[in-house]
């Protein structure tokens, strides 16, 4: 089946950017998805992206797709202690309605 | 956590015996789905619904049963819990004409002893 890989852990001082890392199998992919989870809560979606875009900036986020390379990153500038949370890279290819999922990154934003 | 309840929030039960736990939607989306997220695996799918009373199995189905006789609700069975499925569960909807995102229920925190 289909594959997303995520790194596990990222640690990042307060004010600086954090960029998180994600690559993917399926050259089908139509849409990619980063979410948020915060300790004790479910997933929320942050942001997503169709495959035919290649960056997106929503405020404080932006989102890389490399198609090509199947590499898809988020970048968030000025970290704040509140960012720290679990994110997960999702992807969806095409005809599916069931995103697979990488494992989660846990960024650690420390004051 | 857009119009989806799961119940129980938290639930101890001792091996052997059934567990119903139960996804209930406000926002009338056709898919739903219920996950299992653990340390080191990530979200992994267990069962999902296309539509009342069409399920079909996710990568982890094995021990786990469910029903879906009302667009609004979702139900996962544990038919004799075991240790291996103390986890936590997530309830998910998503609809296809919304880009498939899937929004999440708060979770239902599983304890088999």
């Amino acid at each position: 089946g289909e594959d997303v890989e995520q790194s596990l852990f990222l640690s990042v001082r307060e004010g600086d950017s954090s960029v998180i890392n994600c690559t993917y199998t399926d050259s089908s992919s139509t849409y990619l998805y980063w979410y948020k989870q915060e300790p004790g809560a479910g997933l929320q979606l942050l942001t997503y992206i169709f495959s035919n875009m290649d960056m997106k900036q929503d405020q404080r986020l932006t989102v890389l797709l490399n198609k090509k390379d199947k590499h898809l990153s988020l970048r968030i500038a000025d970290t704040q202690t509140g960012d720290s949370a679990i994110y997960f890279c999702a992807e969806i290819g095409g005809g599916s309605y069931i995103p697979t999922f990488g494992r989660g990154t846990s960024l650690i934003v420390h004051p | 956590d857009a119009g989806i309840t799961q119940s129980p929030r938290h639930k101890v039960t001792e091996t052997g015996t059934p567990v119903t736990l139960r996804c209930h939607q406000t926002e009338n989306h056709r898919y739903m789905y219920w996950y299992r997220q653990d340390p080191g695996h990530g979200l992994r799918l267990i069962h999902y619904s296309y539509g009342v009373k069409d399920t079909d199995k996710g990568e982890v189905s094995d021990g786990y049963s469910v029903s879906r006789s009302k667009t609004e609700d979702f139900l996962l069975t544990l038919e004799s819990a075991t240790s291996s499925q103390t986890s936590v569960y997530f309830c998910a909807i998503s609809e296809r004409e919304r880009g498939n995102i899937q929004y999440f229920g708060a979770g239902t925190r599983l304890s088999v002893l």
